[in-house]
């Protein structure tokens, strides 16, 4: 069966940078996007950006160009996100999902999320 | 840039239909995803192409997109489906969530 299990909780300082793992099985890596989604506390969905395995491109949402970094590696069917220049309003859960794409069918399967803590 | 609109809460009675809408620009030349979150879990696809349901997903939900708006209907609602929803599009190569609605079942 669809499986992403991401790494776990982190805590950072203002100024520095973060980086989330999301384990993935039971599906073909490369035929589906991987895109992260953010939900800070008390919040709403924030999709942040996604990236097709092997083949790429990666795509980012507007607002996190130039800070995030999405990244995959095939060998290990993990995906990557990592978050530069943290602020404070950074702390939130974030998510992986696998991403229909090309079909529109949305994000069909979610990793557990991942709590990252930005505080001084 | 592409904004959705959601009501930020909607409550309906134990059995009766929840219509929850979401609103952008040309919305009905997109297609439209729904989610369901409950407290401390992971979004759950409900939705997807406008109308279809995932496998798993109950024959209560469906989902319709025209114009600029697009609706997710539950049918005979249960107090299990009280949870925040989300749609999602996508515009361009960008996907775009509108701000949720929770629904409560009272």
């Amino acid at each position: 069966q669809v499986q992403l299990v991401q790494s776990g909780a982190e805590v950072k300082n203002p100024g520095s940078s973060v980086k989330v793992s999301c384990q993935t099985s039971g599906y073909t890596f490369s035929a589906y996007d991987l895109t992260w989604v953010r939900q800070a506390p008390g919040q709403g969905l924030e999709w942040m950006g996604g990236i097709r395995p092997v083949f790429g491109p990666t795509n980012y949402a507007q607002k996190f160009q130039g800070r995030v970094t999405i990244t995959a590696d095939e060998s290990t069917r993990t995906g990557y996100m990592e978050l530069s220049s943290l602020r404070s309003d950074d702390t939130a859960l974030y998510y992986c999902a696998r991403d229909t794409a090309g079909l529109s069918a949305g994000f069909d399967f979610w990793g557990q999320g991942t709590l990252v803590t930005v505080s001084s | 840039s592409y904004e959705l609109t959601q009501p930020p809460s909607v409550s309906v009675s134990p059995g009766q239909t929840a219509s929850i809408t979401c609103s952008g620009d040309r919305l009905g030349h997109k297609y439209v995803c729904w989610y369901q979150q409950k407290p401390g879990q992971s979004p759950v696809l409900v939705i997807y192409q406008d109308g279809k349901r995932p496998s798993g997903i109950p024959e209560r939900f469906s989902g319709s997109n025209s114009g600029n708006t697009a609706t997710l209907t539950i049918s005979g609602t249960q107090t299990v489906d009280e949870a925040d929803y989300y749609c999602q599009a996508w515009d361009s190569s960008t996907r775009i969530f509108g701000g949720g609605t929770r629904l409560t079942v009272l």
